[in-house]
């Protein structure tokens, strides 16, 4: 597509129920990132993936998120057992990813899926 | 773990008023972006710099790199109502020469632009 399509684009869940949210990155775009954001601050990075290697999970803040990445397009960002402060704007990203070309860091963001634990 | 500070968080101004915003670290990066980002959407890219001591101009907004590349500044000159949002720092890991797209970015600025 022409952007980065991201669903569901709000969802309300019971605290400890299981969500996944999915991003649908730019056709040759090999490069897909997730940021999480609290309400009106900055994007804390959560994981990156490029291509066929091995993804970044360098930023999930614990073992109940996981991502994964199928035939190097759509991505599936999983949370179980939810909890309150999991409660975020959650942004994904993707790029072209040529390491070491400008198209690596041009980012274009999904309009995010807002999730909301109560 | 590479950290950006962004000043100020929050800048309420009136129409036609001159504002900066800034962004320090005390690392070194490949390149520096600034986004702007409006309620319910994600960020937008406005100006990547990449050359320490660049500037580079986008209509009523100019961005600055430090000579140092750890630092960066947002100017914008008479603020309209249509400026407000948020808008981040984002900056490119200097990582062995290479560049990628791991961006570590500041808190944000909320400005708001009062007619």
């Amino acid at each position: 597509g022409a952007g980065v399509s991201q669903s569901p684009s709000n969802k309300v869940t019971e605290k400890g129920k299981d969500v996944e949210l999915r991003c649908d990155p730019i056709s040759g775009h090999t490069a897909l990132y997730w940021y999480r954001q609290s309400l009106g601050q900055g994007l804390e990075f959560l994981i990156y993936f490029q291509g066929n290697s091995a993804p970044d999970k360098s930023g999930l803040p614990s073992d109940r998120f996981s991502a994964e990445r199928t035939g190097g397009s759509v991505s599936t960002l999983t949370i179980q057992r939810t909890q309150q402060e999991d409660s975020a704007v959650y942004l994904c990203a993707s790029s072209l990813g040529l390491r070491g070309s400008s198209g690596a860091n041009v980012l274009t963001f999904g309009a995010g899926s807002r999730l909301t634990v109560l | 773990t590479q950290l950006l500070e962004q000043s100020p968080q929050f800048l309420s101004i009136q129409e036609g008023e001159n504002l900066t915003v800034y962004c320090n670290s005390s690392s070194v990066f490949s390149s520096l972006q600034w986004y702007r980002q409006e309620p319910g959407e994600g960020p937008v890219l406005l100006v990547t710099v990449v050359t320490g001591g660049e500037v580079k101009k986008l209509k009523r907004l100019t961005f600055q790199f430090g000579d140092a590349r750890k630092d960066s500044s947002l100017h914008i000159t008479a603020a309209q109502p249509g400026d407000t949002g948020l808008y981040l720092c984002a900056g490119v890991p200097n990582a062995g020469g290479t560049s990628y797209g791991k961006l570590t970015f500041g808190q944000g600025t909320i400005l708001t632009v009062h007619p």
